[in-house]
């Protein structure tokens, strides 16, 4: 597609609710980010994925985060057991190769509010 | 681990004039650094890309240069304009991570 789409755009959830978040990257893009903003703060990153490289998971932050991406393609972020401060936007970034040279192009995100 | 650190944290200006944000990082191991604005509610839109062997790139009434053995860029908005009035991240790519600072957030008033 023309640029990252990312699925729902908003989702609220009730505490202790499993949740999965899409995106879908440009068509080509090797390399695909995820990261969490919560309200007024930075983008913490998350996990990234190269190709069919073992993702970086560095960055979830507890195990009921995970992700997966098969090859190039769409990948998911879930979350298990939904907790208040895992309320967030989610952004995801893809790029064109996974070394030098290509910036990032981000999604509009999913809001995640959990009650 | 690589740090971006972004000066200052919030600027509020009149409309017209020039100014310049800040970016600095602790690794000069870069691949690039890219430039990006983020809107209230909204995802990062990529505003420049400065490979690590360029020096600056420009793109309309903004500039964006890099000094990677000093580990800074700077973003310079020409003739600010109340549509520029948003958050302002640098980015910064190593191999494998893409390292964000906390960003600047500029209004530009009427």
């Amino acid at each position: 597609g023309a640029g990252v789409s990312q699925s729902p755009s908003n989702k609220v959830t009730e505490k202790g609710k499993d949740v999965e978040l899409r995106c879908d990257p440009i068509s080509g893009h090797t390399a695909l980010y995820w990261y969490r903003q919560r309200l007024g703060q930075g983008l913490e990153f998350l996990i990234y994925f190269q190709g069919n490289s073992a993702p970086d998971k560095s960055g979830l932050p507890s195990d009921r985060f995970s992700a997966e991406r098969t090859g190039e393609s769409v990948s998911t972020l879930t979350i298990q057991r939904t907790q208040q401060e895992d309320s967030a936007v989610y952004l995801c970034a893809s790029s064109l190769v996974g070394g030098a040279g290509s910036g990032y192009t981000f999604g509009s995100g999913t809001r995640l509010t959990v009650v | 681990k690589q740090e971006v650190t972004q000066i200052p944290a919030a600027l509020s200006v009149p409309e017209g004039e020039n100014l310049v944000l800040n970016c600095s990082f602790t690794d000069s191991a870069i691949y690039n650094l890219q430039w990006f604005r983020q809107d209230p509610g909204k995802g990062l839109t990529s505003l420049l890309l400065i490979q690590s062997s360029q020096r600056e790139q420009t793109s309309g009434r903004l500039n964006a240069s890099l000094d990677k053995s000093s580990g800074r860029s700077t973003l310079y908005i020409a003739a600010s304009q109340p549509g520029d009035s948003a958050t302002y991240l640098c980015a910064v790519r190593g191999y494998s991570t893409l390292t964000f600072g906390k960003g600047t957030m500029l209004l530009v008033s009427p």
